[in-house]
């Protein structure tokens, strides 16, 4: 099984319409990541959480929040998707406790999302 | 805003050995630099990381340079599996920040 997985994997939504991203992980991280991906671009950090109780704003917050409801559980929430929210999401882990490699992150699969 | 500079994309013959460029020229004496590639549909995955020493793991080597401005990803020989964008990254990995990469192009 995936130690990082994210739920939906495909979604298709309309304008205004709330949706959550689910990330769920079994590596026993205690710090968790969201990022979005647009074409031809890197990926930007939009939420990252060192623990259950510590959520931070990563560079494009704007328009999205987060709920972390336990260590290996990191929601992404979209109130009211528009259009150019659509990407592909991607969550991750680490833990900065390994010493080799060093607080390596770890990626989901990903999810494309797509909001008309 | 990335902090460091890679070509867009780079071609490789399989079985050649591919050096993929990356310019941090703004780095701190702490930070680390890291290497992730995102190979087609799937989310990036740890390749190596470095502080000033050149380092060899399985997948690949890096090859840092002595000011460490600049540093090199190795892939001793190419398959087409290591068709990919590799991201180069520097400084503390709690919030890493991913530039464009450079797009590997390997050719049977």
């Amino acid at each position: 099984d995936a130690d990082v997985t994210q739920t939906p994997r495909n979604r298709i939504t309309k304008t205004g319409k709330r949706i959550m991203l689910e990330c769920s992980q079994t590596k026993g991280h205690d710090r968790m990541y969201w990022y979005r991906q647009d074409p031809g671009l890197g990926l930007r950090l939009i939420y990252y959480s060192f623990d259950v109780k510590d959520i931070n704003k990563g560079e494009i917050s704007d328009g999205y929040s987060v709920s972390r409801q336990a260590q290996a559980k990191f929601s992404l929430s979209l109130e009211s998707a528009i259009p150019n929210q659509t990407a592909l999401y991607f969550c991750a882990t680490s833990d900065p406790s390994e010493r080799i490699p060093r607080d390596t992150q770890y990626f989901g699969p990903g999810t494309r999302l797509t909001v008309l | 805003d990335a902090k460091t500079t890679q070509p867009n994309s780079m071609e490789s013959n399989e079985e050649e050995p591919v050096h993929l460029p990356c310019n941090h020229s703004t780095i701190s004496g702490t930070d680390y630099i890291h290497w992730y590639r995102q190979l087609p549909s799937q989310g990036p995955e740890y390749v190596i990381h470095g502080l000033t020493s050149n380092v060899n793991n399985r997948m690949a080597s890096l090859a840092i340079a002595e000011d460490r401005k600049s540093s090199t990803l190795i892939l001793h020989r190419a398959t087409l599996r290591d068709a990919a964008v590799y991201y180069c990254l520097q400084g503390g990995s709690e919030k890493l920040v991913f530039g464009k990469g450079t797009k590997l192009t390997v050719n049977p």
